[in-house]
């Protein structure tokens, strides 16, 4: 079957980094998002990764490896904005998007 | 404006009831996607359609049907409402093809249904 693993809940300082893991487990792979979700509010695109290795966009950076099935999010410089819920999203080989339940991130000053 | 729309924002209805829940967008995308998100469980895929004449149905399809009107309107039905189809409910979008910018789903801001 297909699954995504990601952790429920995490608490972090401001100013500070944190990282989301991933495991995913798809029927093919065809890349790999995260998407960024306030309470209440609709999923925003934070980032894709189709290849291996790390892409960086400003203080959001997205780590893939197709090899052991694993991606990460790193938050770096956090700010109290940044409290939401993070989606891990694998895309299988019918380029469906396979959800995981999301991270919860807190964010304390 | 809004590049995809939903409407009603809110909704309250009885056990047994019909209603429906519209979705637009102006961005031009072939494929629309209808979700529920319920508390701990993300996002669970409803119906999807990749053009006007292709219905798919997802994960969890049982209690609902879906129209898609136009290239830019898709509607999901709930033909006769129980409480546990109480959730949040986002439609969303996305280009034809593969790779991000094609693949990459943008959402509505969702309606926040309750059945009682």
């Amino acid at each position: 079957g297909q699954n995504i693993d990601q952790p429920t809940e995490m608490t972090a300082t401001e100013g500070a980094i944190v990282q989301i893991n991933c495991t995913y487990q798809t029927s093919g792979f065809n890349g790999l998002f995260w998407y960024q979700q306030h309470a209440g509010e609709a999923p925003t695109f934070l980032s894709y990764n189709v290849l291996d290795g790390l892409e960086e966009k400003g203080r959001f950076s997205s780590f893939l490896s197709r090899s052991k099935g694993y991606s990460y999010l790193l938050l770096k410089e956090l700010q109290m904005k940044d409290s939401a819920s993070y989606l891990c999203a694998g895309v299988d080989s019918n380029y469906q998007l396979i959800w995981g339940a999301g991270t919860k991130l807190i964010i304390k000053p | 404006d809004a590049d995809v729309t939903q409407t009603p924002r809110n909704r309250i209805t009885k056990t047994g009831k019909r209603i429906m829940l519209e979705c637009s967008q102006t961005k031009g995308h072939d494929r629309m996607y209808w979700y529920r998100q319920d508390p701990g469980l993300g996002l669970r895929l409803i119906y999807y359609s990749f053009d006007v004449k292709d219905i798919n149905k997802g994960e969890i399809s049982d209690g609902y049907s879906v129209s898609r009107q136009a290239q830019a309107k898709f509607s999901l039905s709930l033909e006769s409402a129980i409480p546990n189809q109480t959730a949040l409910y986002f439609c969303a979008t996305s280009d034809f093809g593969s790779g991000k910018e094609l693949e990459t789903q943008y959402f509505g801001p969702g309606t926040r249904l309750l059945v009682l």
